[in-house]
């Protein structure tokens, strides 16, 4: 069975300034991705980046940077620059590979981002 | 279109009734799933479809759930005799082959409500 867990119900940040939310993760799977989603007030589930278990570099998407340490099982989602249009709730998930992909989701983090 | 797209993005009804909700994933895309958000689960797969294969159902909750996919494209789930506690967003994802095959997109979801 996988789990994820978001230990961060809330985080606040300053506008400009870098935020990181934490994600850690349980599986016996050897290959596996991880997922960061950013789900705004308006519901809509938007996905923000990914990576591979087998990855060796650390996944980036403009702004957006996933710290993925195998060791520690962890895939911290950093987010550079905050801007307002930032505040919103994220979630981490995983998926094994191979099979159907399903996603099995942590519970989230609401972020806000204050001028 | 250019996302997914799902149907209704409100439905209210009342407890014993049986509702259909629709999703148009993205053109080309084989693999779609369904996946329920709800305030004291969090987020839950539901079911996935992959081209022709016999769908995983793994997540459904009870019988009274049930969903089909027509042609490959559109997808319907169907909950029979609606209980509140059914009342939940229902969100439907799709993914496509190429180099971001494991990348799931989200709708915007079909926020049930069972009174």
């Amino acid at each position: 069975a996988q789990k994820i867990t978001q230990t961060q119900p809330g985080m606040f940040v300053q506008e400009k300034e870098a935020v990181t939310l934490d994600c850690t993760y349980d599986t016996s799977d050897q290959s596996y991705g991880l997922f960061w989603y950013k789900q705004p007030s308006s519901g809509e589930m938007i996905f923000l980046i990914y990576q591979g278990s087998y990855d060796e570099q650390n996944a980036t998407e403009g702004r957006y940077s996933l710290n993925f340490q195998k060791a520690r099982k962890s895939a911290n989602l950093v987010i550079s620059a905050s801007q307002l249009g930032d505040s919103a709730m994220y979630f981490c998930a995983m998926a094994k590979r191979g099979s159907n992909y399903k996603l099995t989701f942590g519970k989230g983090t609401l972020l806000t981002v204050n001028p | 279109g250019a996302g997914v797209s799902q149907s209704p993005s409100n439905k209210v009804t009342e407890k014993g009734k049986d509702v259909e909700l629709r999703c148009d994933p993205i053109s080309g895309h084989t693999a779609l799933y369904w996946y329920r958000q709800s305030l004291g689960q969090g987020l839950e797969f539901l079911i996935y479809f992959q081209g022709n294969s016999a769908p995983d159902k793994s997540g459904l909750p009870s019988d009274r759930f049930s969903a089909e996919r027509t042609g490959g494209s559109v997808s319907t789930l169907t909950i029979q005799r609606t209980q509140q506690e059914d009342s939940a967003v229902y969100l439907c994802a799709s993914s496509g082959g190429g180099r971001a095959k494991n990348i799931q997109y989200f709708g915007a979801g079909t926020r049930l409500s069972v009174l």
